[in-house]
């Protein structure tokens, strides 16, 4: 199992909004709406931040926001704020009770 | 409130072998997969394997299918991941996760902490 596609960083300034990719195939991202997003501090467990493509579960800011086309979803964060600067990695089902991550994004607040 | 607590960080020689745990709490272990999530130094995270905590049934990745062993106790509330023949690449941090309650269910809402498994001469 590769990993999914995720641009290795992105940044942008306070305020902006920034959109991180996740390209997988249409066994994975593409065949199922069962996508997730987590953030992750360093030396931190990851957290949800996402689910089920575009849900956003409770105690997550709505400046985050999640979507999907054909076999590639993304993450948006709109209103930049320097504690975002974090680790993101999606996850997709995968079928057979197998899931992936990507490879995870870099997100720098300059 | 819903709790998954890992064993401490282990050191161990190249070939030897070592057992994770994962005690949950807060919620019916049984009623829940598991699942078992890989972090090298500054690498991406990995996914392992899914467990039926009820009925112990394991979906390995393909990549960690034959060194390692998965099983749960029900009784303690606890999953294991085994790895043995330990090899330097297998240094990481190993990480249990929950999967959802709502929804699809197929997201990992709770987290254990992390244990550091270090291969080392």
């Amino acid at each position: 199992q590769s990993a999914l596609t995720q641009p290795r960083s992105v940044s942008g300034s306070p305020g902006q909004s920034v959109t991180i990719s996740c390209t997988g195939t249409s066994s994975d991202v593409g065949h199922y709406n069962y996508v997730s997003w987590y953030q992750q501090y360093p030396g931190r467990a990851p957290k949800l931040m996402i689910y089920d493509v575009s849900e956003r579960p409770s105690g997550v800011p709505d400046r985050f926001s999640g979507s999907k086309s054909g076999n590639t979803a993304s993450l948006t964060i709109s209103g930049l704020q320097a504690e975002d600067e974090a680790d993101y990695y999606c996850c997709s089902y995968a079928g057979n009770y197998t899931w992936m991550f990507g490879g995870g994004t870099k997100l720098t607040v300059l | 409130q819903v709790h998954l607590v890992q064993s401490g960080a282990e050191v161990k020689m190249p070939g030897a072998s070592v057992k994770v745990s994962c005690k949950a709490s807060g919620y019916t272990f049984t009623s829940f997969a598991i699942h078992w999530v890989r972090q090298a130094p500054g690498q991406r995270l990995e996914w392992m394997a899914w467990i039926n905590a009820d009925t112990g049934h394991t979906i390995y990745s393909q990549k960690f299918q034959g060194r390692v062993t998965f099983t749960r106790d029900t009784s303690a509330s606890t999953a294991y991941m085994e790895l043995s023949s330990l090899r330097f690449e297998d240094t990481a941090v190993y990480y249990c996760a929950r999967e959802g309650l709502y929804g699809s269910g197929s997201f990992y809402t709770y987290w254990g902490q992390g244990t550091l498994v270090t291969v080392s001469s």
